[in-house]
């Protein structure tokens, strides 16, 4: 079985600091892991994906992602907030090693940024 | 804009109703995903189709159903609803089965009541 747990529901941080939404998961075999990000009233959007080699991923709009295998986490991080970053963000997690594997998703966290 | 077409955006209906959900997928892109999203459940599975072919099956009830057409749109029939069905529920699609991004719909809202 694959899951995801994303500890906190709700991150606060000022514009202009760094920030951190934590993600944890477990899978059997390798993981496949994502972040995504959902404005209010829209879809989810990819943000960045690991599935092998660097364990820091960069993605969109300043996006980056730590992959640490031996604390099986995969935390989103930002240098600089800005307060349009304000959103629900997602952890989701595939397992690369057990044949088809459906994408299993956090719960989400709310991370909201103060001017 | 992720390419994803969903509709209707919103649709309210009554209890013991049937409604049906429509998506067509960015082009080029062979899989299709449904999810439900609640603010009790969080993002549940649905079901996917590949190419026309049911692929994955996930949390979805009985009265749930879906289909992939030649075209590659999609559509999910919700029937006998409940008021628990209330919930936003959004397609994706991807250009492969398994370890593409998936790329979202803005949703369509169903409020039952």
């Amino acid at each position: 079985a694959q899951s995801v747990a994303q500890p906190e529901d709700q991150v606060n941080v000022a514009e202009g600091n760094p920030l951190t939404v934590k993600c944890t998961y477990s899978v059997s075999g390798n993981p496949y892991l994502f972040w995504y990000v959902q404005y209010p009233n829209r879809g989810l959007q990819f943000l960045l994906k690991y599935i092998t080699g660097d364990n820091l991923v960069k993605g969109s709009y300043g996006f980056e992602a730590e992959f640490n295998k031996s604390q099986t986490s995969f935390h989103l991080k930002k240098p600089s907030a800005l307060v349009s970053d304000s959103a629900l963000y997602f952890c989701a997690v595939r397992d690369l090693d057990s044949g088809y594997s459906t994408l299993t998703f956090g719960k989400g966290t709310m991370l909201l940024v103060s001017p | 804009d992720s390419g994803v077409t969903q509709t209707p955006k919103h649709l309210i209906t009554a209890t013991g109703q049937r409604v049906t959900l429509r998506c067509s997928p960015r082009s080029g892109d062979l899989s299709v995903y449904w999810y439900q999203q609640s603010l009790d459940q969080g993002l549940q599975f649905l079901i996917q189709y590949y190419n026309g072919e049911e692929r994955a099956k996930g949390n979805i009830l009985e009265r749930f159903s879906a289909q992939q057409f030649p075209d590659l749109h999609s559509e999910l029939n919700l029937s006998s609803l409940e008021l628990g069905d209330s919930a936003l529920y959004f397609c994706a699609s991807s250009k492969q089965g398994d370890n593409s991004p998936l790329h979202f719909g803005n949703g369509t809202r169903l409020t039952v009541t």
